[in-house]
């Protein structure tokens, strides 16, 4: 499975939206009908964070601001209104096939 | 709270082997299948292995090639990335990850391979 994300580099105004397309070379959704497309931010310096699972489930202390969506093979990440915190590299990640487990390249959010 | 902590990185010459730990607690640890993701340095993060909760299950990246072998101690709450044959392309942070949905992430150990 190939994850592609749009755009690579994403430069925001802050109290402004955002979003960030990411795509799959197969459908993510299982027959449970849950999508198994979880969203991570990793900030500067430090470890990735889980941010959205299966799709649009925010995790535990995770901003309302962030929401996901989309299914089968295209999902977004929104961002209803950017703060400076926000910056760093977004990435989605698939988990349907566990041996084939793939990450996108990645989306840089930057502060214009 | 969920706290894991890597260990056992370090500079190693082409060819040689590491065994990278990753210590858990705050949560049963039993209960939660672990993973190893790696990131070269200034690049994405790329998956390595999986293993389920009892260590029945497990995968591998394609890349590996059979390199490396991931295990588990259940009672000891103790995840292992045994690292052979290890080559420069394998230079990055490795980083345990709880569960299928790699819901908490370790600090990360830094692998260098280099002559």
């Amino acid at each position: 499975i190939v994850m592609t994300q749009s755009p690579l580099s994403l430069p925001v105004t802050p109290g402004e939206p955002a979003s960030i397309s990411c795509r799959s070379s197969l459908s993510l959704l299982h027959s449970n009908g849950n999508n198994y497309l979880h969203w991570y931010l990793q900030k500067p310096g430090q470890s990735p964070q889980l941010l959205i699972y299966l799709g649009s489930n925010r995790a535990s202390g995770v901003p309302d601001r962030f929401s996901g969506s989309g299914s089968g093979t295209d999902f977004t990440l929104t961002i209803s209104r950017v703060e400076a915190d926000d910056v760093g590299v977004y990435y989605c990640m698939q988990a349907l096939q566990t041996p084939q487990i793939a990450f996108g390249p990645g989306t840089k959010v930057v502060i214009k | 709270e969920v706290q894991l902590v890597e260990s056992g990185g370090g500079l190693v010459k082409p060819g040689g082997s590491l065994r990278l730990s990753c210590v858990v607690s705050g949560f049963t640890f039993s209960n939660y299948s672990m993973n190893w993701v790696r990131q070269a340095p200034g690049k994405g993060l790329e998956w390595v292995s999986s293993i389920s909760s009892s260590g029945t299950y497990i995968f591998y990246t394609d890349s590996l090639k059979g390199r490396f072998s991931i295990s588990r101690d259940n009672p000891r709450n103790s995840l292992y990335l045994q690292m052979n044959s290890l080559r420069a392309e394998d230079t990055a942070i490795y980083y345990c990850a709880r569960s299928r949905s790699f819901d908490f992430w370790g600090q990360g150990t830094l692998v260098t391979v280099s002559s």
